[in-house]
């Protein structure tokens, strides 16, 4: 079963336009992480915010986690064509031992 | 580059052959996870090995098992393929008991015809 979810399911903006997807999951979790793949291609570990971290920021990289909402977000600020690619949120749940839950991920298309 | 290789790339089988997938996991990482992604959608745990053990296991039937190495290196097996098998199946290291992310391998693509 999947546990997060991203919305929008799909985003196309211009290059150098900010880029904000959210991810909303459903049980208490140890960390929350955010990847990204290109074109069906392996996963590319983004950042990984704990439960008790609110925000955190990785070069044009920004994520916010509020567990009171179970929900977090990915800001990427100008944006690039290289950006282009789905992104997808993984929640390390309480008590799991470290097996991911993925959700079903938001298609970013930055057009140059 | 010491990061995770799967082999191989892609894969053709036909329904009800046997497969197996092979992970060596980056250098340093002793803990092998295997997810399966399929189209247009996340990937999904299968199981997860340390010290040569399954420690965990996803909602998969017994048709998909799977083997560590000493040297940490793992393989993933499917027997009786089905035609739903079909997929993109990526295997994560890490070291156990770090919480810094995972090392995903870039996939070993699947069609069962």
């Amino acid at each position: 079963s999947q546990q997060g979810e991203e919305d929008p399911q799909a985003l196309s903006i211009q290059e150098g336009e900010n880029a904000t997807m959210n991810c909303s999951y459903k049980t208490s979790i140890n960390n929350l992480q955010w990847y990204r793949q290109n074109s069906g291609r392996g996963l590319v570990h983004l950042i990984l915010i704990r439960s008790n971290e609110r925000e955190k920021h990785s070069g044009r990289l920004r994520v916010t986690l509020d567990t009171s909402k179970k929900s977090s977000s990915l800001l990427i600020t100008a944006s690039r064509a290289a950006d282009t690619a789905s992104y997808f949120c993984a929640t390390d749940a309480r008590g799991s031992q470290g097996n991911l839950i993925f959700g079903k991920g938001t298609k970013l298309s930055v057009k140059p | 580059d010491a990061g995770v290789t799967q082999s191989p790339t892609h894969l053709i089988k036909t329904r009800g052959q046997q497969v197996t997938l092979r992970c060596s996991p980056k250098s340093g990482h002793d803990t092998v996870s295997w997810y399966q992604q399929a189209l247009g959608q996340g990937p999904q745990f299968i199981f997860q090995y340390y010290e040569e053990e399954e420690r965990q296991r996803g909602n998969f039937p017994d048709r998909f098992s799977g083997h560590q190495f000493p040297n940490y290196s793992s393989e993933l097996n499917v027997n009786a393929l089905l035609l739903g098998d079909s997929a993109l199946y990526l295997c994560a290291s890490s070291r156990f008991g770090d919480d810094y992310g995972y090392t995903f391998g870039s996939g070993t693509r699947l069609t069962v015809v």
